[in-house]
């Protein structure tokens, strides 16, 4: 059974960069046909795709964000991880992680997804 | 910017039947997924490829398309039915999500 976790500060400050990690258990990283991505849900709102980073390396942003993020992996921990720069309080949400198993294919496994509030 | 559109509310009366739609330009060509989110827990994949259930969802879920427009639909709905649904589309690589409906299960 594939698990994903979240982790990284709950809390950071308007024009620094949030930074996340989700760790996978139960699977690989680098396991052929398999895309991790990061998604976000503002409070009471909708969900927000980020982008992906693929089982060997390549990734895809959403376009509205694609000026802000970076998304890597590190198969030697089994993680990959999202950077998030020159935040502002709309970019407050409950950040997810999510495994999709293949190109077109839905998210299949999600992480309970962590909470980063911006704000001085 | 791809929009998949959504109606913000469905109430349903328990055991009886609810429809839930989610329309957008050339969904047709598209494949279709939906989600269930029930308060302070992430989301769930409950259909994929337009009609197909993921090992363990239950029957009473089942997913059609017509054209443009995707439908979800609820059959018996149950007590533990009661969360926002998302449906989810790819468009150039992109993946985009409906605003969610709140279903109610009155």
């Amino acid at each position: 059974q594939v698990q994903l976790q979240e982790s990284g500060p709950g809390l950071v400050k308007p024009s620094e960069t949030l930074s996340l990690t989700c760790t996978v258990s139960g699977g690989s990283v680098s396991s052929v046909g398999y895309y991790w991505s990061w998604i976000r849900q503002p409070p009471g709102k909708g969900l927000e795709w980020i982008g992906y980073i693929s089982y060997s390396g390549n990734t895809n942003y959403n376009p509205s964000l694609e000026s802000r993020v970076t998304i890597s992996v590190d198969a030697s921990t089994n993680q990959f991880s999202l950077k998030l720069n020159s935040v502002t309080a709309a970019d407050t949400a409950v950040y997810y992680c999510a495994r999709r198993a293949g190109l077109l294919s839905p998210f299949d496994y999600w992480g309970q997804g962590t909470l980063v509030t911006v704000s001085s | 910017s791809y929009e998949l559109t959504q109606p913000p509310s469905v109430s349903v009366s328990p055991g009886q039947t609810a429809s839930i739609t989610c329309s957008a330009d050339k969904l047709d060509n598209k494949y279709v997924c939906w989600y269930h989110q029930k308060p302070g827990q992430s989301p769930v994949l409950i259909l994929y490829q337009d009609n197909k259930r993921p090992s363990g969802i239950p029957e009473r879920f089942s997913g059609s398309k017509s054209g443009n427009t995707a439908i979800l639909t609820i059959s018996g709905t149950q007590a533990m039915d009661e969360a926002d649904y998302y449906c989810q589309a790819w468009d150039r690589r992109t993946a985009f999500f409906g605003s969610g409906t709140k279903v109610t299960v009155l």
